[in-house]
């Protein structure tokens, strides 16, 4: 049973547009969210977060959305660019959950050029 | 360097044979967690440190796996009498305390 979903594996988008990337949970003791990308062969970095007493955080062109009433967030890249293409992995942990992050299976990014 | 750093990078081992896969974690960082990644999916928790002591080992898939942090900074899983199933890589990351998670680059293990 998946506590953390990324129902679409895969993503294409243009080289200047927006990239939206959905992750969906189903515990609701989650309190603090990340997102992560991994290159081939490299572990996964760290990209941002977002706490639950929020529902927004942006870091340069990376944007992270919460929706806590449908336990949804979505990560934007704007511009996106080839250099964002990666394996991106949402993941969930709480203080009440354990100190362990949950991972989704991830969804892989591919801007065109 | 200042990240985390796992080696080996990848270790073949014969089916029945103990692999030892070691973690040094970034400086200073409390946290320390061992996750498993399966071709195509996200990484598994396997288990999870604070410190020395191990306050969480419930992802750990059976008692071939044991992992251990004596001194509170460098960390090694071992895994005794290999299985075809274990091959994957294997993922250490710390952190400190319930902060983000820096990642190594993983221990790829092919068990044949």
């Amino acid at each position: 049973d998946q506590q953390v979903k990324q129902n679409s594996p895969s993503l294409s988008v243009q080289e200047g547009r927006i990239s939206i990337l959905n992750c969906d949970y189903t515990n609701s003791m989650f309190d603090y969210f990340l997102w992560y990308k991994k290159y081939p062969a490299e572990g996964p970095t760290f990209l941002i977060s977002i706490s639950s007493i929020k529902d927004k955080n942006e870091d340069g062109r990376f944007t992270v959305f919460l929706n806590k009433s449908a336990k949804h967030l979505s990560l934007h890249i704007v511009p996106s660019q080839p250099g964002d293409s990666a394996v991106y992995f949402c993941a969930a942990s709480g203080a009440n959950y354990g100190q362990n992050f949950v991972f989704g299976p991830g969804t892989r990014l591919s801007v065109l050029p | 360097g200042a990240g985390v750093s796992q080696s080996p990078r990848y270790k073949v081992a014969k089916r029945g044979q103990d692999v030892a896969l070691r973690c040094d974690p970034i400086s200073g960082h409390v946290s320390l967690f061992w996750y498993q990644q399966a071709l195509g999916q996200g990484p598994e928790f396997l288990t999870y440190f604070q410190n020395e002591a191990q306050l969480d080992k419930s992802g750990l898939p059976s008692d071939r796996f044991f992992a251990e942090r004596p001194e509170g900074s460098v960390s090694t899983l071992k895994i005794q009498r290999t299985q075809q199933e274990d091959s994957a890589v294997y993922l250490c990351a710390s952190s400190f305390y319930a902060t983000e998670a820096f990642f190594g680059q993983g221990t790829r293990l092919t068990v044949v």
